[in-house]
């Protein structure tokens, strides 16, 4: 597609539950990155694909999260047992590889907690 | 360690004035990228710059510009004769090469209101 893709657009949950975010990376790019934005805050840094390299999960919050990208495209995060605190924006965003390469940004899966 | 600082945490401004926002940054890398992004309301976060840690030049693009200074680890955004257009919140960004993960690290934004 023209953009990255992200679903779904906006997401409400029980606590406990289980939920999948899905995102759709501009065509060609082999990094993908995925950030949390909770209410009036910045991006935090959850994890990064490269290629078929090993992903940089040093940014996830607990292991409650997890995240795969299957044939270096489509990527999936998921968070299990859902809390309160997980409500947030989960963005998605996709580059070229290298240093310095700029990223593109979904619209983001908004995800509510209840 | 990585880190970026927008100190300002919200700005407003009246429409046709100047402002800037500011952007420190810490990094023990001498090979680096510096970035500003804007997210409207709507939500989608928007490229606006890219700058390498060896080109010090300052850039004018229309109403915006920016400020890049190694010696204050600072790369400062000005917007010449706001518009309630111009109304979002910008992050700057800083990516460097870390073992081969690129890792963009971002400061947490400034709101920037402008009024009619």
């Amino acid at each position: 597609g023209a953009g990255v893709s992200q679903s779904p657009s906006n997401k409400v949950t029980e606590k406990g539950k289980d939920v999948e975010l899905r995102c759709d990376p501009i065509s060609g790019h082999t990094a993908l990155y995925w950030y949390r934005q909770s209410l009036g805050q910045g991006l935090e840094f959850l994890i990064y694909f490269q290629g078929n390299s090993a992903p940089d999960k040093s940014g996830l919050p607990s292991d409650r999260f997890s995240a795969e990208r299957t044939g270096g495209s489509v990527s999936t995060l998921t968070i299990q047992r859902t809390q309160q605190e997980d409500s947030a924006v989960y963005l998605c965003a996709s580059s070229h590889r290298g240093i310095g390469e700029k990223l593109f940004f979904g619209s983001g899966t908004q995800l509510s907690v209840l | 360690a990585q880190k970026v600082t927008q100190a300002q945490t919200e700005i407003s401004v009246v429409e046709k004035e100047d402002v800037t926002l500011d952007c420190v940054y810490e990094t023990r890398d001498t090979t680096y990228y510096l970035f500003w992004y804007k997210q409207p309301p709507s939500g989608e976060l928007v490229f606006l710059i890219r700058r390498n840690s060896f080109d010090e030049q300052n850039e004018i693009s229309g109403r915006y510009s920016w400020n890049f200074q190694k010696s204050t680890s600072s790369f400062n955004f000005t917007i010449t004769a706001s518009q309630v257009v111009d109304s979002a919140v910008y992050f700057c960004a800083l990516s460097e090469n870390l073992g081969g993960t690129y890792k963009y690290i971002f400061g947490t934004g400034t709101r920037l209101k402008v009024l009619a």
